[in-house]
């Protein structure tokens, strides 16, 4: 079974400095995808970046980049620019490329905020 | 149209009631998922409908009931429910087999249930 670990239960960060959120998982499948997605107290999660396991380029939506490392098994999310809308509950997820319907496994979550 | 629609947003029941929570989606998924989701707590899994037949049910009890009556709307009935299932419920759906730019998991906003 797989797992994803997030050691940093809460983080903080300044308006317009720059933060990184940490991931880990285990799994021995070679090919998966990776998420970060935010909670905000409006409760929808929603996504904020993937990386497919197959691909060595590290994602980037705007602001958010990640840094993949396969052997490693990790996945931390840095966030540039940081903005008070940041803050969220983000949560790191798995999912298996295998197999059909395949669920999300969560990591338990880092809380971020952000100051001013 | 990127959006999973819940209803209702909050709701109240007592332990001899019985209640239904609704999801919708027109994304065409064809997997739907329940997940419960307890305060700064990860998403847990539920259920996992897959062309709107059950593929997954994570062990939960009876009192818990799902129904997938079509392709667009996936139920979950509630019935003699404990205190203890207090949580918000969320529901998602995605594609059964990820591609590669269809890989994530699309969230509502979640029902928050209060069992009193």
């Amino acid at each position: 079974a797989q797992t994803v670990t997030q050691s940093q239960p809460e983080m903080s960060v300044q308006e317009a400095e720059t933060v990184t959120l940490s991931c880990t998982y285990d799994t021995s499948e070679s090919d998966y995808y990776l998420f970060w997605y935010k909670q905000p107290p409006s409760r929808q999660m929603i996504l904020v970046i993937r990386q497919e396991a197959y691909k060595q380029q590290n994602a980037t939506e705007n602001r958010f980049s990640v840094n993949f490392q396969k052997a490693a098994k990790s996945f931390s999310l840095k966030i540039s620019d940081s903005q008070l809308g940041d803050a969220a509950m983000y949560f790191c997820a798995y999912r298996s490329a295998s197999g059909t319907a395949s669920k999300l496994t969560f990591g338990t979550g880092t809380r971020l905020q952000v100051t001013l | 149209d990127t959006e999973v629609t819940q209803t209702p947003k909050h709701l109240v029941m007592g332990m001899t009631n019985k209640k239904s929570l609704k999801c919708e989606q027109h994304m065409g998924h064809r997997a739907m998922y329940w997940y419960k989701q307890k305060a700064k707590k990860p998403p847990e899994l539920m259920f996992v409908y897959s062309y709107e037949k059950l593929s997954i049910n994570e062990s939960v009890p009876s009192r818990f009931s799902p129904e997938c009556p079509n392709s667009s709307l996936l139920n979950l009935h509630l019935h003699a429910l404990q205190p203890e299932d207090s949580a918000l419920y969320l529901c998602a759906s995605s594609q059964v087999n990820p591609t590669e730019m269809n890989t994530e998991a699309f969230f509502g906003q979640g029902t928050r249930l209060t069992v009193v």
